[in-house]
């Protein structure tokens, strides 16, 4: 059974730095890109990130380019959101989630929990 | 940007009814790279449909999907009470966007 587990949310104010982490199961996670896909509340969804199976390519979301780094450790299952100068509008709930494919351009077809992320002052 | 436009916004129905619902991208999308996601209350996102018209496992075939271009929708042929909820669609070419929703809920 595919198991995507997030943690690191949390609130943080404006500026700040955090670090997300998803631990995968269930599947061969080098087999799989991995995403980001946030929702905020009440709101719809928005893709955040992407990373390819072995880790060599990323992808942003523009609003999120150059404060927001992808990172796979496949050694031990687990994806990674590094998220710096987080800003109000970064406020949301975090899932991780699986790419139906090794590559870019795939639908996200297992999805975790998610994790919430709030800033605030 | 390719912006994905749904309608209706909300969609109230009963139980055994068909509904339709629209997706419409500002930009053509290839149909390879269009999918559908349920949404309930207090869960996560599930893969309904992808590249257009292909059920992904486990999804009912009461839910169809269909369209090419700028035009695409998403059809239950008889709604069951576990299926009202928000619907997204979604284009995951070389940027990832997603439809604002919509929901079916009980008439």
């Amino acid at each position: 059974e595919v198991q995507l587990l997030e943690s690191g949310g949390d609130l943080v104010q404006p500026g700040g730095s955090l670090r997300l982490s998803c631990a995968a199961s269930g599947f061969t996670f080098n087999n799989y890109a991995m995403s980001w896909v946030r929702q905020t509340p009440g709101q719809g969804l928005e893709w955040v990130s992407a990373i390819s199976g072995s880790g060599a390519t990323t992808y942003y979301a523009d609003s999120v380019r150059g404060r927001f780094t992808i990172s796979r450790d496949n050694s031990k299952n687990t994806l990674f959101l590094q998220m710096n100068s987080l800003r109000a509008e970064d406020t949301a709930q975090y899932y991780c989630t699986r790419d139906r494919g090794s590559i870019n351009k795939n639908p996200h077809d297992f999805w975790g929990q998610g994790t919430l992320v709030t800033v605030s002052s | 940007e390719n912006v994905l436009t749904q309608s209706p916004g909300t969609l109230s129905l009963s139980p055994g009814e068909g509904a339709t619902l629209s997706c419409r991208a500002s930009q053509s999308v290839g149909s390879t790279y269009l999918a559908w996601y349920q949404q309930k209350p207090g869960q996560a996102p599930r893969l309904l449909i992808y590249s257009t018209s292909n059920r992904a496992t486990g999804i009912p075939d009461r839910f169809s999907g269909g369209g090419s271009g700028t035009d695409f929708t998403l059809t239950i042929s008889r709604l069951e009470p576990e299926d009202f909820a928000v619907y997204y669609c979604q284009h995951y070419d070389n940027s990832r966007t997603f439809g604002q929703g919509t929901k079916v809920e009980i008439k």
